[in-house]
């Protein structure tokens, strides 16, 4: 069974920093999702990556996936208020329903 | 979350008293599925359903039975509610295996 680690698992920082928190695998991913879910709402797709090395930019988010598949980072930019929110990763399907969800990294932003 | 709509959103149940948990897609997805989110824990598996009249068991099963009642709508049942079974609940959809996976905004359920 893949397994999803996530850290840090909690950051708590100032509008303006900036930061990365990560995602590794003990597996190869098939493809690999960010979602972030804002309290009292269910988690939103921030992005897919499904190639080796691939980086992809939203806004002030960069996301990388590592050369070996086994790993992924996400990286914040001048994080504001409104970033506040749990970040996971998610990997699979591949050829079964089941996905795996790593247990996320709940970022505070302080104004 | 537009597209997937839960209720209710917040519920609180006595020990052994049952409800049922109903979602509804209208993105015209085959693929639905039902989450349980706890601290520590993450979000794990509960039931899902391919397509149309299948269902089958996730991660978590034990004291749940769903309905796929037509494309659009999945339900969640608790027959005899336990305290283990205070949870905040998502129904999510997608198109079908490896697809991008849509989440409701979830069912807050307390059991005392």
């Amino acid at each position: 069974t893949q397994l999803l680690e996530q850290s840090p698992q909690f950051l708590s920082i100032q509008e303006g920093e900036n930061l990365t928190v990560y995602c590794n695998s003990s597996s190869v991913f098939s493809s690999l999702q960010w979602y972030r879910q804002e309290p009292g709402e269910g988690p939103v797709l921030l992005v897919t990556v499904v190639t080796g090395g691939e980086v992809k930019k939203l806004k002030r988010l960069t996301f990388q996936f590592g050369d070996a598949r086994k790993d992924s980072s996400l990286h914040i930019t001048a994080a504001q208020p409104g970033d506040t929110g749990l970040y996971l990763c998610v990997s699979g399907g591949g050829s079964n329903y089941k996905l795996t969800f790593g247990k996320g990294t709940l970022l505070t932003v302080n104004p | 979350n537009a597209g997937v709509t839960q209720t209710p959103k917040f519920q609180v149940l006595k020990t052994g008293q049952s409800m049922t948990l109903q979602c509804a897609q209208d993105m015209n997805h085959n693929s639905m599925y039902w989450y349980r989110q706890d601290p520590g824990m993450g979000l794990r598996l509960i039931y899902y359903s391919a397509s149309e009249g299948t269902t089958d068991k996730g991660e978590v099963p034990n004291g749940y039975n769903v309905s796929r009642l037509n494309k659009r709508e999945f339900s969640l049942r608790l027959e005899s509610a336990a305290p283990s079974q205070t949870s905040v609940y998502f129904c999510a959809t997608n198109r079908g295996i490896g697809n991008t996976i849509y989440f409701g905004e979830g069912s807050w359920l307390t059991v005392v």
